[in-house]
């Protein structure tokens, strides 16, 4: 059974910010994806990564197989990224998550 | 946005009684799953569907059952509800790439009280 830790646990930080979460896990896998889930409680997928970096807008997620690990950065962070990441990692068999990362973005 | 809607949105039940959700997509993705989101454990795997009548178990599926006759609806029933299925569950789609996974497409959700 694969398990899933994300730090921190809760993050706030000023707008305009750097912000890194991080993500690790204990079995190898197919994939790693980044979910972002805002108040009110939809699940958007943000990123599915096997190896090296993806980036999107001001997001950028990386993953190193080998220590089985994975990041997640906001450049110029902004109010409207406040919201809970998730990192999940697992195949077609289903995914198993970590349990979160609650960022606030103050103006 | 993926075509994936959970019904009931809202449901609120009594100990003891069966309750059905159902997934459907207009994706005619192969892959669909059952996930229930709880504060403390956060996501957890219940059923898992790999196309029509193919289902296996999650890390979560004891009190749960799933069927799919359809490649478009995914059904979670469960057959005696108890108060610790009181739970947000969401539904997922996906399309296994070659690779062996692709994104996971999640539906609105449906949040259960069982009273």
């Amino acid at each position: 059974k694969n398990e899933v830790e994300q730090s921190p646990q809760n993050l706030t930080a000023q707008e305009g910010e750097f912000i890194t979460i991080n993500c690790s896990y204990s079995v190898g896998i197919s994939a790693l994806h980044w979910l972002q889930q805002h108040p009110g409680g939809g699940i958007v997928s943000l990123f599915m990564l096997s190896s090296g970096k993806k980036k999107h807008g001001r997001l950028i997620a990386t993953i190193n197989i080998q220590e089985k690990h994975s990041s997640l950065h906001i450049t110029a962070s902004h109010p409207r990224d406040s919201a809970v990441y998730i990192c999940a990692a697992g195949g077609a068999d289903g995914l198993t998550f970590g349990k979160g990362t609650h960022l606030i973005i103050q103006p | 946005d993926a075509g994936i809607t959970q019904s009931p949105r809202h449901k609120v039940t009594e100990t003891g009684t069966p309750v059905t959700l159902r997934c459907h997509q207009t994706e005619n993705h192969r892959y669909m799953y059952w996930y229930r989101q709880d504060p403390g454990h956060g996501l957890r795997l219940i059923h898992y569907s790999y196309g029509v009548k193919d289902t296996d178990k999650g890390e979560v599926s004891d009190g749960y059952s799933v069927s799919r006759s359809k490649t478009e609806d995914f059904l979670l029933t469960l057959e005696s509800a108890t108060s610790s299925q009181t739970s947000v569950y969401f539904c997922a789609i996906s399309e296994v790439s070659s690779g062996g996974a692709d994104t996971q497409y999640f539906g609105p959700g449906t949040r259960l009280t069982v009273l």
